[in-house]
């Protein structure tokens, strides 16, 4: 079956970075786009770009460029997702989900904290 | 961007009531998406298309609407239907989700 597995939890410090994952299994990695979608706590969805693995092409939110940096490691069937220079509006869930939105991570929460 | 509102942003529904929840587009859009999200778990895709209901979702759901107006509906509300819908569009870019529809059970 189709699945997406995230990495764990993350707990990082005001301008710091993190790099979170996303291993895909049960489908050919690089025949569909993945997404990545930011959730504050108590709020709502919001889309910030996509990879094709298939070319490693990206398309970003423009709220999200120089914040966000997508890549994939075909070998392994795993795309990330960098977020650089974090505050506190950070802090959130990040889902991956693959083309169409049908199938969905688990969630990686990132904390940003002192 | 295209802008989705919700509305309302909260409800609540008695068990077999109906339920209608609406998303409007800030302009006119091919597709509406939606989602349903439990506490803390990720979004399920629901319905897509506008209409089409995603694998297990029972048939009590119905989606309908075009170029602006769309809305979500319950036949008869149940116990597990309790969640936040969300709407999202992508036939422009960037895909934009609504803010949600938290539904209470009564």
């Amino acid at each position: 079956q189709i699945q997406l597995q995230q990495s764990g939890p993350e707990l990082v410090k005001p301008g710091a970075s993190v790099k979170i994952s996303c291993k895909a299994s049960g489908y050919t990695f690089t025949d569909y786009y993945i997404n990545w979608v930011k959730q504050k706590p108590g709020q709502g969805l919001e889309w910030i770009g996509w990879i094709y693995p298939g070319s490693g092409n990206t398309k970003y939110n423009e709220k999200f460029k120089g914040k966000a940096t997508l890549t994939v490691d075909t070998s392994s069937s795993t795309a990330y997702m960098q977020l650089s220079s974090l505050t506190s509006e950070d802090t959130a869930v990040y889902f991956c989900a693959r083309k169409g939105f049908a199938y969905w991570g688990q969630g990686t929460l990132v904390t940003v904290s002192a | 961007q295209i802008v989705l509102t919700q509305s309302p942003a909260i409800m609540s529904a008695s068990p077999g009531e109906k339920v209608t929840m609406t998303c409007s587009a800030s302009s006119s859009v091919s597709y509406m998406h939606w989602y349903q999200q439990k506490s803390g778990t990720s979004p399920k895709r629901w319905i897509y298309d506008t209409s089409k209901l995603a694998s297990g979702v029972p048939a009590r759901f119905s989606g309908s609407g075009s170029g602006t107006s769309y809305s979500l509906t319950i036949s008869s509300m149940e116990a597990e239907d309790a969640a936040t819908y969300y709407c999202q569009q992508w036939s422009s870019n960037p895909p934009t989700f609504g803010a949600g529809t938290k539904l209470e059970l009564k």
